[in-house]
C-alpha cells in the first residue's frame, strides 16, 4: 500500500537552529498538508499546498515557517528559528483529489521534533 | 470556522464488547467530510472511517460504523467486538471547503482484558 515516508523520525536541536524536516508524499497524490501536534494536545493544522504554492496557512504558520517541493518528489517543512514551543510531532500528509472535493488524507509516521 | 468537540477524554470498554464514542462538529457548510482516526502509542495516524455529508447511509468498515447524525451534527464511532489492539487515542476530524482536516481533542480508548 502507498505510504507518505517522513524523515527525520526525531530530530533534536538548539533554541534558534533551523530545522528542514522532509516529507516524501503518495506519487500520485496533489495536496500536501503539514500538522502539528504538541505532546498531550490536538492535532492542529499548519499549511497545505496545492499546484506548487501555498493554498491554506494556519496563524500558527508565521515566518519562522516556509514549504517548498524542490524536486517533484519531496515535500519540506523549514522552522528558521526553533523555539521552545515548536517541540512537537509534524506530520505530513497527502491526498489525491484535486480542488472539487475531497479523499482521504494519508498521513506519515512524523517526526518529533524536540527543541532544547 | 468550524469547530469539533469530542466529550469523553477517556473511555474503556472490556475486549469482546461494544464501545462508542462521541463526537460533535460545528458547521454551516452542508457539503464536508468526516473521519475517525486512530493514534496508538507509535503516535501514526490512521484512517479508521470516513463519511461523506451527502451520504445518509452510516459508513460501515468491518467492526467500525458510525452513527451519522447530519441535524444534530453528529458523528459517533461505534467499535464491536473489542480487541486488544483497538486501544489508542481517536480523533473526530472535519473536512471541509477549507480543503483542512479540524480535529477535535481525543478520546484516550482503553482495551481491558
Amino acid at each position: 500500500e502507498p505510504e507518505v515516508t517522513q524523515t527525520p523520525s526525531h530530530q533534536v536541536t538548539q533554541m534558534g537552529q533551523e530545522v528542514i524536516l522532509r516529507c516524501v508524499p503518495i506519487s500520485n497524490h496533489l495536496y500536501f498538508y503539514w500538522y502539528r501536534q504538541i505532546l498531550g494536545q490536538k492535532v492542529e493544522f499548519l499549511v497545505s499546498f496545492y499546484n506548487n504554492e501555498i493554498s491554506e496557512k494556519s496563524e500558527i504558520f508565521d515566518d519562522q515557517f516556509s514549504v517548498e517541493r524542490p524536486d517533484g518528489s519531496n515535500f519540506t517543512l523549514k522552522i528558521r528559528s526553533t523555539k521552545l514551543e515548536d517541540s512537537a510531532m509534524y506530520f505530513c500528509a497527502s491526498d489525491d483529489r484535486g480542488p472539487s472535493g475531497a479523499n482521504v488524507l494519508t498521513f506519515g509516521a512524523g517526526s518529533r521534533l524536540t527543541v532544547l | 470556522a468550524q469547530t469539533v468537540t469530542q466529550s469523553q477524554p477517556e473511555m474503556s470498554v472490556q475486549e469482546a464488547e461494544t464501545v462508542t464514542l462521541s463526537c460533535t462538529y460545528d458547521t454551516s457548510e452542508s457539503d464536508y467530510y468526516l473521519f475517525w482516526y486512530k493514534q496508538p502509542p507509535s503516535r501514526q495516524m490512521i484512517l479508521v472511517i470516513r463519511q461523506e455529508a451527502y451520504k445518509q447511509q452510516n459508513a460501515t468498515e468491518n467492526r467500525f460504523s458510525v452513527n451519522f447524525q447530519k441535524a444534530a451534527k453528529s458523528f459517533s464511532l461505534k467499535i464491536s467486538d473489542s480487541q486488544l489492539g483497538d486501544a489508542a487515542m481517536y480523533f473526530c476530524a472535519y473536512f471541509g471547503s477549507a480543503r483542512q482536516l479540524t480535529f477535535g481533542s481525543g478520546t484516550q480508548l482503553t482495551v481491558l482484558p
